[in-house]
C-alpha cells in the first residue's frame, strides 16, 4: 500500500462542533485531495491542494477549509458541523503527471463521519 | 456546469464483456480515468486515457474520444470478482483537480 493514513477513521459528533480530518502521506507526492461519499452522489471534491500552502476550492467546498502546511499532511475541518456534513470521507494522493499526463490517485481507507 | 454522466447500474453474465459508458462536460480536459470500487473499499485506478483511441491493460481497456466528449470502460471475460461501482473522473485542469463522475454498479450473474 503506498503510505497514505487517514484519522480518525470513525467518528460521531453532535452538530455545530468543529471537526478536524486528518490525512498523512508518506510518500512526498505533490497533489492531495479530500472528496466525500455519498450513496447516489459518487466522489465529490472538496478542496485540493497542488503543493505546500496551495490549496483550491473543489465541487462542494462550502462548510469545509483545509490547510497544507508540510507536503505530508492534509487538514480537512469543518467549522461547524451539520448533520449534511454526514458522510465517507476520502483523502487521494497523486504524484505530478508523467509524461504521458496521467495521474494515478491513490486512495485513503476513508474516515466515516456521523454527526448527530 | 461540470457533469460527468454515466449509468447507475448495468448487469452482465459471467464471462461475458461489458461497456461502461461515461460522457463529460467539463470546463478543461486533460484526461479520462477509471476507478474501481468494492464495497466497503477505497477507489483504485484502473486506466487512464489522455488521447483518443483505446488503453488496453489485461481484460480491461479504455476508450476516449474527445471529440464526442466521451468515453468507456470495456471489461472482458467477467468474473464474480468484478462486482464493483466503477467511477470515470476527468482531470480538469493543469493543477490536476479531479472530479468523478457518480459512478456505475455493476452486478454479475452467475
Amino acid at each position: 500500500d503506498a503510505g497514505i493514513t487517514q484519522s480518525p477513521r470513525h467518528k460521531v459528533t453532535e452538530t455545530g462542533t468543529p471537526v478536524t480530518l486528518r490525512c498523512h502521506q508518506t510518500e512526498n507526492h505533490r497533489y492531495m485531495y479530500w472528496y466525500r461519499q455519498d450513496p447516489g452522489h459518487g466522489l465529490r471534491l472538496i478542496h485540493y491542494s497542488y503543493g505546500v500552502k496551495d490549496t483550491d476550492k473543489g465541487e462542494v467546498s462550502d462548510g469545509y477549509s483545509v490547510s497544507r502546511s508540510k507536503t505530508e499532511d492534509f487538514l480537512l475541518t469543518l467549522e461547524s458541523a451539520t448533520s449534511s456534513q454526514t458522510s465517507v470521507y476520502f483523502c487521494a494522493i497523486s504524484e505530478s503527471p508523467v509524461s504521458s499526463g496521467a495521474n494515478v490517485l491513490t486512495f485513503g481507507a476513508g474516515s466515516r463521519l456521523t454527526v448527530l | 456546469g461540470q457533469s460527468l454522466e454515466q449509468p447507475s447500474e448495468v448487469t452482465a453474465v459471467e464471462g461475458a464483456i461489458v461497456q461502461i459508458n461515461c460522457t463529460y462536460q467539463t470546463s478543461g480536459f486533460y484526461g479520462l480515468s477509471w476507478y474501481q470500487q468494492h464495497d466497503g473499499g477505497a477507489p483504485t485506478f484502473l486506466s487512464y486515457n489522455a488521447l483518443d483511441g483505446l488503453e488496453e491493460t489485461g481484460r480491461f481497456s479504455s476508450f476516449l474520444s474527445r471529440s464526442d466528449s466521451y468515453g468507456y470502460l470495456l471489461l472482458q471475460e467477467l468474473q464474480m470478482k468484478d462486482s464493483a461501482s466503477y467511477f470515470c473522473a476527468v482531470r480538469e485542469n493543469r493543477d490536476d483537480k479531479i472530479i468523478f463522475g457518480k459512478g456505475t454498479r455493476l452486478h454479475i450473474l452467475p
